[in-house]
């Protein structure tokens, strides 16, 4: 998985409640990216980031942040988790000497009951 | 707003046969569009690229070809192996930024023995 990490990889929680994942990389890139995978709709983006401290929305933004202290560490958080954020979430980067290809995490399987 | 779709959500195949999945775009003009493979319970991992001004690329028995005219590339498994059993997504970079990608839905493929 080309040198990501999520954390965890599996998660229940309650409604309302908090919640944070982490991807962390060892490569040194620069981009990383926050997807959700739901049947039906595919990756869809969440957020991104282009550096320390520098991150965008993407397509489905609401009802999560991000943050980006550090170059390795991508942090997702849901502030108040809902059921319709019950999914799967992949930590992506992309490529350095490639061509914006992106390489994957092992994904966190996030169930709200 | 671009959309991208993928022929089928499944598609069966003997093994041996050549696999064709076709993934089309609209309301966009790509630089290269990308191919990924994904399977149960991973993150999905990288093939192929393909530019606009590239017709065709192989990578063993991998080939993509990309017309920009009919806004299509197909991605063929040749002598495919229940191996090659798995969900094939495209993606094309996003129309409002260089950075991100926006990704079909997939196919599932499945390779009978």
């Amino acid at each position: 998985d080309a040198g990501i990490t999520q954390s965890p990889r599996h998660k229940v929680t309650e409604t309302g409640t908090p919640v944070t994942l982490r991807c962390h990389q060892t490569e040194n890139h620069r981009y990383m990216y926050w997807y959700r995978q739901d049947p039906g709709h595919g990756l869809r983006l969440i957020h991104y980031s282009y550096g320390v401290k520098d991150t965008d929305k993407g397509e489905v933004s609401d009802g999560y942040s991000v943050s980006r202290s550090k170059t390795e560490d991508f942090l997702l958080t849901l502030e108040s988790a809902t059921s319709s954020q019950t999914s799967v979430y992949f930590c992506a980067i992309r490529g350095i000497a490639g061509e914006s290809e992106q390489y994957f995490g092992p994904g966190t399987r996030l169930t709200v009951t | 707003s671009q959309k991208i779709e993928q022929n089928s959500e499944a598609l069966n195949i003997q093994e041996g046969k050549t696999a064709t999945l076709t993934c089309n775009y609209t309301n966009y003009s790509p630089a290269y569009l990308q191919w990924y493979r994904q399977d149960p319970g991973r993150g999905p991992v990288f093939l192929l690229l393909i530019r606009e001004n590239e017709k065709e690329k192989r990578k063993e028995r991998l080939k993509v070809t990309f017309d920009t005219t009919l806004k299509q590339s197909l991605f063929h498994i040749t002598a495919s192996q229940p191996a090659d059993s798995a969900t094939y997504l495209c993606a094309l970079p996003f129309s409002g930024s260089a950075r991100q990608l926006t990704f079909g839905s997939g196919t599932q493929l499945t390779v009978l023995p």
